[in-house]
C-alpha cells in the first residue's frame, strides 16, 4: 500500500519570504498523480498544485512550485513570497492512476504560520 | 469551476437521531463522490467512495449500515450517520472526482456534533 510521509509537523515563515514543505511518499508504481491541498481555518481543502508522475517537468501555479523527485520519491512544496493567507495546513497527497483506485492517500499534513 | 457544496455546515442532534449530510456539485457533474472524516489537527481519513447509480464502496473498519450513502444523481450524494451517538461527532468533508478526472475538489465540510 502507498504511503506519503510528511516530516514537518509544523513549519513557520516570515511574510513574503520563501519555505518549502517536504513530503515523501512510497509506491511500487510508476504511474500516479500527486497533489498539495491547502485547508485553512475555515477548514475547506483547496487545490494548491498537482503533478503527474510521468512529465518530468515541476509543476508551477503562480507563487506555488514543487520540487518533484521521482527517483528519490520526494515531492516538496515552495511558497514564493509568503503572504499571511498562506497560513493553513498543507496536505500533500497521492493518487495512483491504476484503474479502480481513485482514491486519495494523504500524508498528516504540516502546519504553516506566516508571520508579519 | 469545480465548485461542491454541502449542507449543512454545522449540525447539532440528539443521540439516537439520524442526520442526513448533502454533497453536491455545482458546475459539473461528479460519477464519483468521496466521504472523509477528520478528527481535530488529523488529516482525512476516507470512509467511502460513492459511485452515481451503484452501492458505495466503504473502507475497512467503515460501518455501511451506520453510515447510509446514496449518490442518486450526478450531481448528489447524501451520508446519512444513523443512530448517531457521541462518539459520531466529528467533521465530514465530501469531494468530486473533477476536471481533470485524476482531481478532487472539496466542499467546505460539515460539522457535527451530536449530544
Amino acid at each position: 500500500a502507498q504511503t506519503v510521509t510528511q516530516s514537518q509537523p509544523e513549519m513557520s515563515v516570515q511574510e513574503a519570504e520563501t519555505v518549502t514543505l517536504s513530503c515523501t511518499y512510497d509506491t511500487s508504481e510508476s504511474d500516479y498523480y500527486l497533489f498539495w491541498y491547502k485547508q485553512p481555518p475555515s477548514r475547506q481543502m483547496i487545490l494548491v498544485i498537482r503533478q503527474e508522475a510521468y512529465k518530468q517537468q515541476n509543476a508551477t501555479e503562480n507563487r506555488f512550485s514543487v520540487n518533484f523527485q521521482k527517483a528519490a520519491k520526494s515531492f516538496s512544496l515552495k511558497i514564493s513570497d509568503s503572504q499571511l493567507g498562506d497560513a493553513a495546513m498543507y496536505f500533500c497527497a497521492y493518487r495512483s492512476q491504476r484503474g479502480g483506485s481513485e482514491k486519495l492517500v494523504f500524508g498528516k499534513g504540516t502546519k504553516l504560520t506566516v508571520n508579519p | 469551476g469545480a465548485v461542491v457544496s454541502q449542507h449543512p455546515s454545522r449540525v447539532i442532534c440528539k443521540s439516537g437521531t439520524s442526520v442526513k449530510i448533502e454533497c453536491r456539485s455545482l458546475d459539473f457533474q461528479a460519477t464519483t463522490m468521496f466521504w472523509y472524516r477528520q478528527f481535530p489537527k488529523q488529516s482525512l481519513m476516507l470512509m467511502a467512495t460513492s459511485n452515481e447509480g451503484s452501492k458505495a464502496t466503504y473502507e475497512q473498519g467503515v460501518e455501511k449500515d451506520k453510515f447510509l450513502i446514496n449518490h442518486a444523481s450526478l450531481t448528489l450524494s447524501t451520508l446519512t450517520v444513523t443512530s448517531a451517538h457521541p462518539e459520531d461527532s466529528s467533521f465530514y468533508i465530501c469531494s468530486a472526482r473533477g476536471s481533470p478526472p485524476e482531481t478532487q475538489y472539496f466542499g467546505p465540510g460539515t460539522r457535527l456534533l451530536v449530544l
